[in-house]
């Protein structure tokens, strides 16, 4: 079955440096996402990418965030400036349609570690 | 601001029992609800996806149900096994496109 695959699995930073964390969705999908979870705390949602563009965004996803489809395949989230805070989870999910009928599909995360 | 709420928090079950989670939301003009699992580590798997319009949905041994007027969904898990471990999240679409609010999560312990 095909699926969301994330690189790397685990990102060490320094704090004020930038991070490009990389998803490629499945082949034939054409909404993508990214969410974040904080150790202990809920999934959150960041942003959904439709037709190379942000189609919707929540309060978290600021000025230090960015996502880009640089090619037919990879789907980044880039990080400028980490904080601490930024340490988590991330998850790259795809879907094939608008997420009211069809469902998403995740990767398994890289784990984000800001010193 | 839609909030989701998840209730146990933990469970812990012998192997072979019927068992139900619970979700609640605030907002009930959502466009789906899904049901996910999380293991350890790992991403989120989707076991179940609900539309508004329905009222509940089947897979296997899962069984979905939704209630838009009173903000509630279960998540029936029939005959549970040792390999259904795991925490199990509830998500809620709604309050514009494609934006989506998680639960906290109910993690599940099935003892053999």
């Amino acid at each position: 079955e095909p699926e969301v695959t994330q690189t790397p699995s685990h990102q060490v930073t320094q704090m004020g440096q930038e991070v490009i964390l990389r998803c490629v969705p499945i082949s034939n999908h054409l909404y993508f996402y990214w969410y974040r979870q904080i150790l202990g705390q809920k999934v959150e949602f960041l942003v959904s990418f439709y037709n190379n563009e942000i189609s919707e965004k929540s309060e978290i996803f600021d000025d230090q965030f960015s996502v880009e489809r640089p090619d037919g395949s990879n789907f980044t989230l880039k990080i400028r400036s980490t904080k601490l805070e930024d340490s988590a989870m991330y998850f790259c999910a795809s879907s094939v349609d608008y997420i009211s009928n069809q469902p998403q599909h995740f990767g398994d995360g890289t784990r984000l570690s800001i010193l | 601001k839609q909030e989701v709420t998840q209730i146990p928090a933990a469970l812990s079950v012998p192997e072979g029992e019927n068992l139900v989670l619970n979700c609640s939301f605030t907002d009930s003009a959502i466009y789906n609800l899904q049901w996910f699992r999380q293991d350890p580590g790992k991403g989120l798997t989707s076991l179940l996806l609900i539309q508004s319009s329905q009222r509940e949905q089947t897979s296997g041994r899962l069984n979905a149900s939704l209630d838009k007027s009173s903000g509630r969904s279960t998540l029936y898990i029939a005959a549970s096994q040792p390999g259904d471990s795991a925490t199990y999240l509830c998500a809620v679409f709604s309050g514009g496109y494609q934006k989506v609010t998680f639960g906290t999560g109910t993690k599940l312990q099935v003892i053999p």
